[in-house]
């Protein structure tokens, strides 16, 4: 089946700095990508839905100036979370849509300090 | 808008039973409907992906149902073990097409005692 890959898996890093997430579909090609975030205990929240080649579009209450995300190419996404906060430390997870379904990468674990 | 609820919260059983778990959702236009797994601190696990026109799929001791009707679905776990403790989601796209985003339910925290 279709892969979707995240890079890195886990992140610590202090607060203030600015951390990059990558998204890649390993085997196919998406024009759509989406990020999640998952608060510990609770489920998963779409943050924005990232379009290739055009500007990402935000769920309400999410700060796109805070959670930069640039679709380049037709199998990578990045979310850049800027200026991170221990508020920010979450489990972040990207999915991409194939033809009969969405796959989801496994995850990366964002910690501030 | 669509909306997914999964009961109960949070269940614990003995080793050897029988259950299931439930999820409704209130708009009963769904493309598919996903049954996941998710150990603590891990990412997503697909047990089963049940199409619009489908009833159930069934995937070892794990079955899962599909009423659109009535806007719920159940996956049903046979002889329940104690590495099925997980936390298990439900979803459903929020749109007719699988590149719509998905929304999920809230999940049903499984504990299986030994």
């Amino acid at each position: 089946g279709a892969v979707v890959s995240q890079h890195p898996s886990r992140v610590i890093c202090k607060s203030g700095t600015s951390v990059k997430i990558e998204c890649r579909s390993l085997d196919f090609q998406a024009t759509t990508m989406f990020w999640y975030r998952q608060f510990p205990k609770q489920s998963l929240m779409l943050m924005a839905t990232s379009n290739e080649g055009s500007k990402a579009t935000y769920e309400q209450g999410v700060e796109k100036d805070k959670f930069l995300i640039n679709h380049a190419s037709l199998t990578l996404s990045t979310l850049t979370v800027t200026s991170a906060h221990p508020e920010d430390s979450s489990f972040y997870i990207c999915s991409a849509p194939s033809t009969d379904t969405q796959y989801f990468g496994p995850g990366t674990r964002l910690t501030v300090l | 808008k669509q909306e997914v609820t999964q009961i109960p919260a949070a269940l614990s059983v003995p080793e050897g039973e029988n259950l299931v778990l439930n999820c409704s959702f209130t708009d009963s236009a769904i493309y598919n409907l996903q049954w996941f797994r998710q150990d603590p601190g891990k990412g997503l696990t697909s047990l089963l992906l049940i199409q619009s026109s489908q009833r159930e799929q069934t995937s070892g001791r794990l079955n899962a149902s599909l009423d659109k009707s009535s806007g719920r679905s159940t996956l049903y776990i046979a002889a329940s073990q104690p590495g099925d403790s997980a936390t298990y989601l439900c979803a459903v796209p929020s749109g007719y097409s699988s590149a719509s985003k998905i929304i999920f339910g809230s999940g049903t925290r499984l504990s299986i005692r030994p």
